[in-house]
């Protein structure tokens, strides 16, 4: 089965730099996706991590490593509309079935 | 954004009534998806599809079935609604076997 966990709640400042972990344990693993969804909205891709190591995109990076079962979104310069869950999902085997974390809640504050 | 739909956008109804849901996108992505979200569960996926005609369980798959006639379209029926199925229900999409794109939900009450 899966086990995926990242805090549930996180409040940061608005220029700040914030962290976002999530732990997995899972059978065949295949990649780990990171989402952002705002209140009342669909999730909205970020990143797609499968091999180990540092992906950015502007603001936003993702860090993998498998061996430990551990990834990391990483939100630079944070302005007040990053408020929003951000969802940790873990691809397993060949199908694209994806299992979702709980979510972390980030409140971005001035 | 990916063009997905998702109608209706809001429902209410009462105990023991049939319910469908509908996706529709204008992708022509091979892969569709439905997914269930409530607070404390996160994302779970309910059915899936790889093709018309060709359809498959996910993790809460009991009191749900679904239907793809058509590329564009995937079909979540609720044969006779439960309380327990109040829940916000999301479809997604993707070509491959990588990114999915969701569409906007659908709030379902089952009063």
């Amino acid at each position: 089965g899966q086990n995926i966990d990242q805090p549930t709640e996180m409040t940061a400042t608005e220029g700040a730099i914030v962290q976002i972990n999530c732990t997995y344990q899972t059978s065949g693993f295949n990649g780990l996706f990171w989402y952002q969804q705002h209140a009342g909205e669909a999730p909205t891709f970020l990143s797609y991590n499968v091999l180990d190591g540092l992906e950015e995109k502007g603001r936003f990076s993702s860090f993998l490593s498998r061996s430990k079962g551990y990834s990391y979104l990483l939100l630079k310069e944070l302005q007040m509309k990053d408020s929003a869950s951000y969802l940790c999902a873990v691809k397993e085997g060949g199908a694209n079935n994806l299992f979702f974390g709980t979510g972390t809640r980030l409140t971005v504050i001035p | 954004d990916a063009g997905i739909t998702q109608s209706p956008r809001h429902k209410v109804t009462e105990t023991g009534t049939p319910v469908t849901l509908r996706c529709h996108q204008t992708e022509n992505h091979r892969y569709m998806y439905w997914y269930r979200q409530d607070p404390g569960h996160g994302l779970r996926l309910i059915h899936y599809s790889y093709g018309v005609k060709d359809t498959d369980k996910g993790e809460v798959s009991d009191g749900y079935s679904v239907s793809r006639s058509k590329t564009e379209d995937f079909l979540l029926t609720l044969e006779s609604a439960t309380s327990s199925q109040t829940s916000v229900y999301f479809c997604a999409i993707s070509e491959s076997l990588d990114t999915q794109y969701f569409g906007p939900g659908t709030r379902l009450t089952v009063l």
